[in-house]
């Protein structure tokens, strides 16, 4: 199975800052890497797939880049509505496996 | 619009079975693989299983295989899990997920709202 990390687990910061979360794969994934946020009580909402497109819908401050095994998400000013738990998930491969998370506070 | 809706959740005793639906509509519900994805309290997601939009290949997590099935009737737009032998460490909600693909249990761009599964004496 591959084996998703992400870094840090939790981040504490202010709106408007600019905030990056890593995850990495235990083996290469190619582009094959997907981004989710989860607020308290709700199903998760897709944010990036394919390592870098972004979802329709979803704010252009978000952004995602990678390939292989070491991604990214930035965030590049964080709005109050940003503060949520952020999960990376790797398509290559069944199992489908999902980082642990990362919680994103505020400040 | 895409909607998800869960159902079949509920306290069962370790041991013990229980069938979780998920209605779907907006969308061509044969056209899309689907998963079952949950979540332990206060823990991460845990992908559990998918199906093809046939329902002819299906896909388990290590920790379920043997134990749970998934399947599907695309003229009901259903999506279901079969659950037995359940664990204290199946307890979780339970989502359902769309993925974007007919074929391929990928990404996920839609999820129902889940749906608590209890396993406890």
């Amino acid at each position: 199975d591959i084996q998703m990390t992400q870094s840090p687990s939790s981040l504490s910061a202010s709106v408007g800052d600019r905030v990056t979360i890593t995850c990495r794969a235990s083996q290469s994934i190619s582009s094959y890497l997907n981004w989710y946020q989860q607020k308290p009580g709700k199903a998760p909402n897709l944010l990036i797939y394919a390592a870098s497109s972004l979802q329709s819908g979803v704010p252009s401050r978000f952004s995602g880049s990678g390939s292989g095994t070491d991604f990214t998400l930035t965030i590049s000013s964080l709005q109050p509505e940003d503060f949520a738990t952020y999960y990376c998930q790797q398509s290559d491969s069944i199992p489908i496996t999902f980082g642990q998370g990362t919680r994103l506070e505020i400040k | 619009e895409v909607q998800l809706l869960e159902s079949g959740g509920g306290f069962v005793q370790p041991g013990g079975s229980l069938r979780l639906s998920c209605a779907a509509s907006g969308f061509t519900f044969s056209s899309y693989a689907m998963s079952w994805v949950r979540q332990a309290p206060g823990k991460g997601l845990e992908w559990v299983s998918g199906i093809s939009g046939s329902g002819g290949n299906t896909y388990y997590a290590d920790s379920v295989k043997g134990r749970f099935t998934i399947s599907r009737d695309n003229s009901k737009n259903t999506l279901y899990l079969q659950m037995s032998s359940l664990r204290a460490e199946d307890t979780a909600v339970y989502y359902c997920a769309k993925s974007v693909d007919m074929t391929t249990v990928d990404y996920f761009d839609y999820w129902g709202q889940g749906t608590l599964v209890t396993v406890s004496s």
